[in-house]
């Protein structure tokens, strides 16, 4: 099955500094990779998705980039604020109908 | 509103007594699952259900059963809940497989 990976475990920055978060997959047949943030005591929320036909993809402060031959892709935030602290899954499609997620980074940002 | 309910959002039973989390959203998902999150090991699925009646294992599904008889609704049962079932579970809905995924609340279960 599909093995979704994500380094670091756990991230602290600088307020203002930015912050990447990579995750690696395993079935190169996987097609969709969203990124989910989620607060501590809340659900995950989707914060920005990427398809595979596509090298890049930006929301304001926040891009995710994907490296289909390296079967890689990067979550990036620039100009971290507190309100960024969360854990963040990235997560990959597999098979036609399942969803595979990473064990999730902590990000702490420090004011 | 859109979203996805679970209920409840805590309980405490008991090894071997039967139980049900229900799950339902109101925005006509064709696609939902139902996550266990555990500490160090992120998100895991369980199950999945691509329609009303079609259901099938995620990664995790050992002890855990569920029914889809109507698009909206989609219950986790544990028949015979034990302690490695004590766990944050998530259910979530999605238009369709490889779409954004919303999810419930969550309940956190403890089984002693």
């Amino acid at each position: 099955g599909e093995n979704v990976e994500q380094h670091p475990s756990t991230l602290s920055v600088q307020e203002g500094d930015s912050a990447v978060i990579k995750c690696t997959y395993s079935d190169s047949a996987s097609n969709y990779f969203p990124w989910y943030k989620q607060e501590l005591g809340k659900r995950p929320q989707l914060i920005i998705d990427i398809r595979s036909n596509v090298g890049e993809k930006k929301d304001q402060r926040i891009a995710v980039t994907l490296n289909k031959t390296a079967k890689h892709f990067s979550l990036h935030i620039t100009e971290t604020q507190p309100e960024d602290s969360a854990v963040y899954f990235c997560a990959a499609t597999h098979g036609n109908n399942r969803l595979a997620f990473g064990k999730g980074n902590q990000v702490v940002v420090i004011p | 509103e859109a979203q996805v309910t679970q209920n409840p959002r805590y309980l405490i039973t008991v090894t071997g007594k039967k139980l049900t989390v229900t799950c339902s959203q109101n925005m006509n998902h064709e696609y939902m699952s139902w996550y266990r999150q555990d500490p160090g090991l992120g998100l895991r699925q369980i199950y999945y259900s691509m329609n009303v009646e079609v259901t099938d294992k995620g990664d995790v599904p050992e002890g855990y059963k569920v029914s889809r008889k109507e698009k909206r609704n989609f219950p986790l049962i544990l028949e015979s809940p034990s302690p490695n079932q004590t766990s944050l579970y998530f259910c979530a809905s999605s238009p369709r497989p490889g779409t954004e995924a919303f999810f419930g609340q969550g309940t956190r279960l403890t089984v002693v």
